[in-house]
């Protein structure tokens, strides 16, 4: 079993749609979990990162992790077709390195 | 500011043979982690280095090797190439502050073993 699971779809959604990127985890000692947004051959882009159970909101963009449940999700309201992207879930036990999902695949369609 | 750039963008090697990638850290940043990142899965952790020193590794063979000079950039070495050694390789810069570290990547090497 993979210390991080992600569920590498592609999701399609129409735009305007709101969008909805989980993870799941087994390791308890994780304490930091972030959301990297990769464009196709680039490399990937930080979009949030939050160290406890609740919501983290930046704009279109909201970050929430359940630690009970070792459960996190990232969604995208008013989805635009440049978000079309794989969407990649990391985490951390405290330093050092980062932990990742295999990426979830997102079209956006116009 | 500039972020985290790699060279070279593309490389093609053919099996055994050896390469070098660099990494130049983003501007204040003086942590150097490296990733490998095989087509359709998520970055790999190959190690990370601090104060030219290894600080930590993941679990790749002793074929990846790496440094970091004085001014924090590093390079990534990888002797006897395979054909599954074929991947994206990432780097990745941070600065501990506040007792964590967020690290940014650069655009990543491709690297095709023939």
């Amino acid at each position: 079993q993979k210390e991080v699971e992600q569920d590498p779809g592609p999701l399609s959604v129409p735009e305007g749609a709101i969008v909805s990127l989980n993870c799941t985890y087994s390791n308890s000692a994780f304490q930091y979990f972030m959301w990297y947004r990769q464009y196709s051959r680039k490399g990937p882009e930080l979009l949030m990162y939050t160290y406890s159970s609740g919501n983290k909101e930046d704009g279109r963009f909201t970050a929430q992790v359940d630690k009970s449940s070792k459960y996190i999700s990232l969604f995208i309201r008013d989805s635009q077709p440049s978000d079309s992207a794989t969407y990649l879930c990391a985490m951390q036990p405290g330093t050092y390195k980062y932990i990742f999902g295999t990426g979830t695949r997102l079209k956006v369609l116009a | 500011d500039a972020g985290v750039t790699q060279s070279p963008t593309h490389l093609i090697k053919t099996r055994g043979q050896q390469v070098t990638l660099r990494c130049s850290p983003k501007s204040g940043h003086d942590t150097v982690s490296w990733y490998q990142q095989a087509l359709g899965q998520g970055p790999q952790f190959i190690f990370q280095y601090y104060e030219e020193e290894e600080r930590q590794r993941g679990n790749f063979p002793d074929r990846f090797s790496g440094h970091q000079f004085p001014n924090y950039s590093s390079e990534l070495n990888v002797n006897a190439l395979l054909l599954g050694d074929s991947a994206l390789y990432l780097c990745a810069s941070s600065l501990f502050l506040a007792g964590r570290d967020t690290q940014y990547f650069g655009p990543g090497t491709r690297l095709t073993v023939l």
